[in-house]
Parts: structure tokens; sequence; C-alpha cells
């Protein structure tokens, strides 16, 4: 099992639409969470990070589930600029003692207009 | 503005030659990082740098070796003992927050490595 999982996707939806990405871990040990957008052939860029309360910046909102060990982002009222590839990043213990940061493969999502 | 540069953006090595990646920080950030993303795949730690004059191991360092000889750089050479050296390059640096590890990262814009 990989330590940070997501679904590829891709997932295409019409602008305006409502649309939701998880993204499951495998440590419960989890220290902090992110969510990074990255534009095809770009970097990635850091979109928010996650609380256990739950935060939301305009029409992004993260949520943390420690009990099933899963994040989730959603995004409301689509735009045809929110298309990118979303990748989920994880702070864990790692075997050695240390923190390590695992990034996710990503959720495609294309907004059509 | 502060940020991170990158150079080049794109570089073509030959078979046996080994080839420098440049990584330049004016966030005054300890933290530095050297990750490989390849197609479908998540990012991958190659090396880290937490100080200046030291720096580990990542999770796919073979084939590869750094420097931290000041805090605001961090170039990587990727060496001909690296064998399939094809991918996308990119340094990240962060605040040094220790254990905490509450601050994310800033990325450089990349540099694409192709192998002809």
């Amino acid at each position: 099992r990989k330590e940070v999982e997501q679904d590829p996707g891709p997932f295409n939806v019409p602008e305006g639409a409502t649309v939701a990405f998880n993204c499951t871990y495998s440590n419960s040990a989890s220290q902090s969470f992110f969510w990074y957008r990255q534009d095809c052939r770009k970097e990635p860029k850091l979109l928010m990070s996650v609380y256990s309360s739950g935060n939301e910046d305009g029409r992004f909102t993260a949520q943390l589930n420690r009990a099933s060990q899963y994040i989730s982002l959603l995004i409301r009222d689509s735009k045809l600029s929110d298309s990118a590839t979303y990748l989920c990043v994880v702070n864990m213990f790692g075997n050695t003692g240390g923190f390590k940061t695992i990034f996710g493969a990503g959720t495609r999502l294309f907004v059509k207009a | 503005d502060g940020g991170i540069t990158q150079s080049p953006k794109y570089l073509f090595r030959k078979e046996g030659q080994n080839v420098t990646l440049s990584c330049e920080q004016n966030l005054n950030h300890d933290a530095m990082y050297w990750y490989r993303q390849d197609p479908g795949q998540g990012l991958r730690l190659i090396y880290y740098s937490q100080i200046v004059n030291d720096f580990q191991k990542g999770d796919i360092a073979e084939g590869y070796s750094v420097s931290r000889e000041k805090k605001e750089s961090f170039p990587l050479t990727v060496t001909s003992a690296q064998k399939n050296p094809t991918a996308f390059y990119l340094c990240a640096s962060s605040i040094n927050d220790g254990t905490k590890q509450y601050y994310g990262y800033t990325f450089g814009s990349g540099t694409r490595l192709t192998v002809v």
C-alpha cells in the first residue's frame, strides 16, 4: 500500500460544478497536511494547509479525518482556471525516527465550459 | 520579490556526462530540497539540507550529489552513475521548524533534463 494515495482521475466537470477529491494516508502518526496545485509542466504551488478543524479559503475547503486517515479538498463553483493537478502532501514520522514529506501522485481536474 | 530560481529550464545530457542544476533562493529559508518528478508518480526526494554545510540523502540519492556551501544555494549534480536521469527536477525551500513541519514548500520552476 502506498503511504499517500490519490485517485488519479481525470475528473471532468462543467463550469460551476462542485468537485471533491480525497487523499488517504497510511501512517496514523502523520503530523501535517497540505494541498498543492500543479499546472501542466509547471512547479507545484501551495494551495492550502489542512487543519484538524477544517479550513476554507474562498471556494476551496479542506478537511481532515484522522479516524479514517484521509484528507479532502472541495472546490465549489469550479472555474476554467481551476483545471490542474492537485497534489496531496503528508508529513509523517519516518522509519528512522525523523519526519518525512510524502507527495501523492496527484488528481487531475478538467473544468469545461 | 523573494523566490527560488532554478536554471537552466531545459538541459540535455549526453551519455557518461555529469551535469549540474542550479538552485538559488532569497527567501532566507534554512531548509532546501531536491525532488524528481516522473510522469504519473509523486515527487521523490533526492537530497535535502536543513542547514548550511549539512545535507542528507533522500529516497533516491544514488547517482546524484549536492553541496550546501551557502544558505542561498543548493546545486544538484546528476552524475553518469544515474542510469535513468530523464525527468523534471524541482528544487524547493522551506522554513526549518524542526519536527513541527507546519510550513509548506516554495518550489522553483524546475529543470527538464533529457538524455540524448
